[in-house]
């Protein structure tokens, strides 16, 4: 079954670090583009971030460039998310998702479950 | 940066009927248009891509039109489990971006 499992949520004080990562299964990892997607309470889907195959090339939002980095392990089929410099509108369920590719116009064909990221003193 | 907007921002309707959903972009994208289904508490799932194709597994009273700047998705027959938020995507330019969803309610 293809499947993206996150993990690494939770609560962070505003300045604080976190670590995301996606764990990845079923399919050929190291031949897809991965990205990040959020979503804070209540409100609608936001892009993060994206990473090439291989792992050379990477985008960012404004909002957090400068303060997420977004890598992969191709060996261990596992993408992340080092979130530094937490602020409280970085509050939100984090997504990693799939890039399906030019054959599908790049849209976002798998997704992982969620995980929750509330930074709050 | 691209903008999405989507109309209506919520949509009462009952269980048989057709609906339409808008989304319009603020340039053009192509055909770089997705849609995707959210339910409360779960992850969004694909169900249009290249703004007309039916993603694998999802039911053919899904059909995506348009573009451009301007789309659409409609459902012909709306199913119990159809209740959920739709929200379109664009993939044509990084920062990929997505419109700000349409709750579709049971009347």
């Amino acid at each position: 079954e293809v499947q993206l499992v996150e993990s690494g949520g939770g609560l962070v004080q505003p300045g604080g670090s976190l670590r995301l990562s996606c764990a990845a299964s079923g399919f050929t990892f190291s031949s897809y583009w991965m990205h990040w997607v959020r979503q804070a309470p209540g409100k609608g889907l936001v892009w993060v971030s994206r990473i090439n195959s291989d792992g050379r090339s990477t985008t960012y939002a404004d909002s957090v460039k400068g303060r997420f980095t977004i890598s992969r392990d191709n060996a261990k089929n596992t993408l992340y998310l080092q979130m530094n410099s937490l602020r409280v509108e970085d509050t939100a369920v984090y997504y990693c998702a799939r890039d399906g590719a030019t054959r599908m116009a790049d849209a976002f064909d798998i997704w992982g479950q969620g995980t929750m990221v509330t930074v709050s003193s | 940066d691209i903008q999405m907007t989507q109309s209506p921002s919520s949509l009462s309707a009952s269980v048989g009927d057709r609906v339409t959903f808008t989304c319009r972009a603020s340039q053009t994208i192509s055909s770089y248009l997705n849609w995707y289904q959210q339910k409360p508490g779960k992850a969004p799932k694909l169900l249009i891509y290249a703004a007309s194709s039916l993603q694998s597994g999802v039911p053919s009273r899904f059909s995506g039109s348009g573009s451009g700047t301007d789309f659409t998705l409609t459902i012909s027959s709306l199913q119990p489990e159809d209740f959920a938020t739709y929200y379109c995507q664009q993939s044509y330019s990084i920062p990929s971006s997505f419109g700000q969803g349409t709750k579709l309610e049971i009347k």
